[in-house]
């Protein structure tokens, strides 16, 4: 096991377009996390998930954005409707339980 | 609602020199702090919590409640603490969401 991953790395997609980000998280854990950073800033949390099921979700995940975790392993995050304000870095984080969290590298959107 | 302040964005120092990175937080409860790390090409990752009291490649931070700090210092500055550090806070009591500063980030010169 090497880690969270996060799959794709990079996208670069036109406005208006959907998008679908994939995270694996480390297999033993039953946290998963997303969040978005933008330049300059640190981290934001969107939503968590604890095994299949979403716990929190904060008020930035606008009714655009939806997450899954349906098996409760890998997590998928859809952006509907893209706009140049989504352009970001989405991390994904994985913990079990309430211990350390571990970041996947990112998928770095961009929207034109 | 919970804030972290890192007043610096960029913080420059040469090797041996001491090092200390600012961090304030807003929290009216009993809030858990964290100092994470980003080295370049690499994932962010945890670089200590107040609970645990302990020191990590020669960092410590101590909790200050009277002043809202949880400062990151190091004695001696090495070329590879270059990386960007964000301070972090947690609610406690259960609650697994941090809240990150922006960022401050420490370039060591040889």
């Amino acid at each position: 096991d090497t880690g969270v991953s996060q799959n794709p790395r990079h996208k670069i997609t036109k406005r208006g377009q959907n998008v679908t980000f994939r995270c694996d998280p480390i297999s033993e854990h039953n946290r998963l996390y997303w969040y978005r950073q933008t330049l300059g800033q640190g981290p934001e949390f969107l939503t968590y998930f604890q095994n299949e099921a979403q716990l929190e979700k904060s008020r930035l995940l606008s009714d655009r954005f939806s997450a899954e975790r349906p098996k409760g392993s890998f997590s998928t995050l859809e952006i509907q409707r893209t706009e140049q304000g989504d352009s970001a870095m989405y991390l994904c984080a994985s913990s079990f339980g309430p211990e350390t969290q571990y970041f996947g590298p990112g998928t770095r959107l961009l929207v034109l | 609602a919970q804030r972290v302040t890192q007043p610096e964005k960029l913080l420059s120092v040469f090797k041996g020199a001491p090092v200390e990175l600012k961090c304030n937080y807003s929290y009216s409860g009993s809030p858990e702090l964290f100092w994470y790390v980003q080295y370049s090409r690499q994932r962010l990752q945890l670089l200590l919590r107040h609970i645990s009291r302990e020191s990590i490649k020669g960092f410590t931070a101590d909790l200050n409640k009277g002043e809202t700090s949880f400062h990151l210092k190091k004695p001696f500055a090495q070329e590879e603490d270059s990386a960007m550090y964000y301070c972090a806070l947690t609610r406690g009591k259960g609650s697994y969401i941090p809240t990150f500063g922006r960022g401050t980030s420490l370039i060591v010169h040889p």
